[in-house]
């Protein structure tokens, strides 16, 4: 969907480690997202970009960093990945159609922290 | 921040009763999207509304928009296998079009 490609997939790590989940789009959309999906609280925004080099924080932004260093190329970083951490992440862009901003999400990576 | 529930959490139906999920923010919305997420899939635009009042139907399913932009519902009549999943509000404020705010999701279970 969209071109969005998500990896890895699946990560099992230590705490205290650190971990970069990458996202990759292949149709130059400017807008690009990452989320944490956790029961019960839905869909939390972690960071977004709104260009190359241009990012802002979520209302999740702690123990999380990102970089954007081409507009194909979303990463985020967990410098020293905690239990917490633990959850489904999601990232997505938006793609503007007929006056509407539609978000298409990748297909997601499922981080366990040990 | 903003926040926005959703109620109930989780249902559980027979096929072919009615459904309905709520949305509730806890701020006036620029305009509200609804996604719906497959078990073990990702999130999928369903439709977005803006105006004051708006209902929108896509077949079996019935989008509301409160009359104070605060509150959303999504009703699904004669629920089918193929309902199954989670549903999401979204909202977004006015200058943040960039953003959504999702809500906490409802979970359906549909069973013959």
């Amino acid at each position: 969907d969209a071109g969005i490609t998500q990896s890895p997939r699946h990560k099992v790590t230590e705490t205290g480690t650190p971990v970069t989940l990458r996202c990759h789009q292949t149709e130059n959309h400017r807008y690009m997202y990452w989320y944490r999906q956790d029961p019960g609280h839905g869909l939390r925004l972690i960071h977004y970009s709104y260009g190359v080099k241009d990012t802002d924080k979520g209302e999740v932004s702690d123990g999380y960093s990102v970089s954007r260093s081409k507009t194909e190329d979303f990463l985020l970083t967990l410098e020293s990945a905690t239990s917490s951490q633990t959850s489904v992440y999601f990232c997505a862009i938006s793609e503007r159609l007929a006056g509407v901003n539609i978000q298409y999400f990748g297909a997601g990576t499922r981080l366990s922290v040990l | 921040g903003q926040q926005v529930m959703q109620i109930p959490q989780y249902q559980h139906v027979q096929e072919g009763e009615d459904f309905t999920t709520y949305c509730n923010s806890s701020t006036t919305l620029s305009n509200i999207q609804w996604y719906k997420q497959r078990p073990g899939g990702h999130p999928v635009f369903l439709i977005q509304l803006v105006k004051s009042g708006e209902v929108k139907k896509q077949k079996r399913l019935t989008f509301q928009f409160g009359e104070a932009k605060k509150n959303s519902s999504l009703h699904i009549t004669a629920t089918q296998t193929t309902d199954v999943g989670t549903y999401f509000c979204a909202g977004t404020n006015t200058g943040t079009a960039s953003k959504l705010t999702f809500g906490t999701g409802t979970r359906l279970q549909v069973t013959l």
